[in-house]
């Protein structure tokens, strides 16, 4: 059962375009995490968040805890942006907390 | 700064066939992590190590097994290899654990026929 769910799975966007990627989750986190995975198969940690909004340029994050939910925005965006965006949410048990990783969003950007 | 390595980056092999996958960081980082990526599915941990000299299961850990050898390196071993386990595999590596911001190595595809 996957706690971490994005929507949409497949978004394709005309160069320029505001985009927004929905993450939401069902467990009770300290922070959610957003990656990008680049065509070639390389994968970045963007943010790591816990509370507001963030912002890296034209990425900005955005969560609501009481919500369960988080919103990666791409503001102006650009054939470069296509890639696969994942969020993650940290399980904790045990002595440590690990990622429970979204299935991502694809992400394609048309010139 | 190399930052997390991964070998080989392809390999084939053949059913019951072993192999271990290597990968390495040199961010002085206490906790690395093996996933495994399947198509129309989210990253998988498959085996985790909060430190040197620790390894606990993750989601996924039927057949592999794991080695944290130093703070530098952790292996995957696959002893008898299956189709199932065809898959691209991704190491990782977090500085505190927690778990903090991931660092990914570049990933190994490997197909098993």
């Amino acid at each position: 059962k996957n706690e971490v769910e994005q929507s949409p799975q497949n978004l394709t966007a005309q160069e320029g375009e505001f985009i927004t990627i929905n993450c939401s989750y069902s467990v009770g986190i300290s922070a959610l995490h957003w990656l990008q995975q680049h065509p070639g198969g390389g994968i970045v940690s963007l943010f790591m968040l816990s509370s507001g909004k963030k912002k890296h340029g034209r990425l900005i994050a955005t969560i609501n805890i009481q919500e369960k939910h988080s919103s990666l925005h791409i503001t102006a965006s650009h054939p470069r942006d296509s890639a696969v965006y994942i969020c993650a949410a940290p399980v904790y048990g045990g002595s440590q907390g690990n990622l429970i990783f979204g299935k991502g969003t694809k992400l394609s950007v048309k010139p | 700064n190399a930052g997390v390595t991964q070998t080989p980056k392809f390999q084939v092999l053949k059913t019951g066939q072993s192999m271990t996958l290597q990968c390495a960081q040199d961010m002085n980082h206490n906790s690395m992590y093996w996933y495994r990526q399947d198509p129309g599915m989210g990253l998988r941990l498959i085996y985790y190590s909060a430190s040197e000299g620790t390894t606990d299961k993750g989601e996924v850990p039927n057949g592999y097994n794991v080695s944290r050898l130093n703070k530098r390196e952790f292996s995957l071993r696959l002893e008898s290899a299956a189709p199932s386990q065809t898959s691209v595999y991704f190491c990782a590596s977090d500085p505190r654990g927690t778990p903090g911001e991931q660092y990914f190595g570049p990933g190994t595809r490997l197909t098993v026929t």
